[in-house]
């Protein structure tokens, strides 16, 4: 089956600019999270869609970031405007279920860098 | 609250030699475990995870892990490495209900000939 795929790969912009990130998730996966890998760190959820409603968005910084999931299929994450510390990598999931005990499938992620 | 401690965020052994990477959690419910590998420029990929039943979980790639509630450990190993097992290693905890899975900050695992 493929896998989850994420676009752009690489992505350099200075800060106050706004950028988008696109995921497309397994088919058939209802779950769908947004994670921000900062170097050095562990994965941190920005937001959860189960289908096209939001689960969780308590650590999305919505003064600056939004996500939305028409037709509970394709993602994107969007920032603007951007500021140096959201340089990190922006990683894409999905899961059959809920995800408590299904694990998760990620993309290759997009390495975002803010100048 | 729960929460993920991996001990050690560089492990470095040599080739053949066993691979032990830790892994604490705090979990006022049972748990469901996970560990993920990372290689370079890649996503996460699910390498074992405990739900229920047997404690000892086998994943892929030769490494198993084993679920001890009385210690809250949940530590990932492999018998004999291999040049290719060099990556960065995620242990994660979620519950039933909670929705949200909680990563520890990696283990960058080295392995020298």
């Amino acid at each position: 089956e493929a896998g989850v795929a994420q676009s752009p790969r690489y992505k350099i912009i200075e800060k106050r600019q706004s950028v988008a990130f696109w995921c497309n998730p397994i088919s058939g996966h209802a779950t769908l999270y947004w994670y921000q890998q900062i170097l050095g760190q562990g994965p941190k959820l920005l937001i959860q869609f189960q289908n096209n409603g939001v689960v969780d968005d308590s650590q999305l910084p919505k003064d600056r970031f939004s996500a939305e999931r028409l037709k509970g299929v394709d993602s994107t994450l969007k920032i603007q405007p951007a500021k140096l510390e959201d340089s990190a990598v922006y990683l894409c999931a999905s899961s059959e279920g809920q995800g408590e005990n299904y694990g998760y499938t990620f993309g290759s992620g997009t390495r975002l860098t803010v100048v | 609250a729960q929460s993920v401690t991996q001990l050690g965020s560089h492990v470095s052994v040599s080739e053949g030699a066993l691979v032990l990477l830790r892994c604490n959690y705090s979990s006022s419910v049972p748990p469901y475990l996970f560990w993920y590998v990372q290689y370079p420029n890649q996503g996460l990929q699910l390498l074992l995870k405990y739900t229920t039943g047997a404690t000892l979980v086998k994943g892929i790639n030769g490494f198993e892990a084993e679920f001890k509630k009385s210690e809250t450990s949940f530590h990932l190993t492999k018998p004999s490495a291999h040049m290719s097992d060099a990556a960065e290693y995620f242990c994660a905890v979620s519950y039933t209900g909670g929705f949200k899975t909680i990563f520890g900050a990696g283990t960058r695992l080295f392995v020298k000939a």
